[in-house]
């Protein structure tokens, strides 16, 4: 049972302009959200998080968007640069329990 | 650097035989993770310890086993090991166990043979 999904395997964006990842989600108990940043060789990075009780949260080039009636996440990167290339995950917890992780979609940001 | 550091970097076995792969949390972290990642999966979390008690356990076979000891630093045991465990296995840490933001280390890399 795949509670949190990225249908996306793969996006590929123009350097400069707005990379957008998606990730869906089925357990309406899900409270927090993040996203983390994987490069090949290295463990996934903490990037933005986001609490149930809000619908956006900013942190420079990155903005995550809630749609809790959608159980719907999204990731915004603008602009996208080349160094943003690299494996993206949402993860989802409720209380105390367990991170659940999305399969992961790859970034390609072309020069 | 997150701060969490992962001893083998790789290591390459046989079926059927044992290893141990270390994890070193950050400094002042409690509690730990482990997840595996096999080919074109995501993150499959394994089992979560805090503070050296058990604190949550996710999809990790019996023939697996993992402790974290007093310095906190922890230990993934794998045992029997069959084709099918070959993955990369990650360590996170995070200050209290309400795994809210996790730092992750680099990975050990399993290949069984």
């Amino acid at each position: 049972d795949q509670q949190v999904k990225q249908n996306s395997p793969s996006l590929s964006v123009q350097e400069g302009r707005i990379s957008i990842l998606n990730c869906d989600y089925t357990n309406s108990m899900f409270d927090y959200f993040l996203w983390y940043k994987k490069y090949p060789a290295e463990g996934p990075t903490f990037l933005i998080s986001i609490s149930s009780i809000k619908d956006k949260n900013e942190d420079g080039r990155f903005t995550v968007f809630l749609n809790k009636s959608a159980k719907h996440l999204s990731l915004h990167i603008v602009p996208s640069q080349p160094g943003d290339s690299a494996v993206y995950f949402c993860a989802a917890k409720w209380g105390a329990q367990k991170l659940v992780f999305g399969q992961g979609t790859r970034l390609t940001i072309n020069p | 650097d997150s701060g969490v550091t992962q001893t083998p970097k790789h290591l390459i076995t046989a079926t059927g035989q044992r290893v141990t792969l270390r994890c070193s949390p950050r400094s002042g972290d409690l509690s730990v993770y482990w997840y595996q990642q096999s080919l074109d999966q995501g993150l499959q979390f394994l089992i979560q310890y805090y503070n050296g008690e058990e604190r949550a356990k996710g999809n990790i076979l019996e023939r697996f086993s993992a402790q974290q000891f007093p310095d906190l630093h922890s230990e993934l045991n794998l045992s029997s090991l069959e084709l099918g465990d070959s993955a990369l296995y990650f360590c996170a840490s995070s200050v209290e166990g309400s795994q809210e933001t996790q730092y992750f280390g680099p990975g050990t890399r399993l290949l069984v043979l």
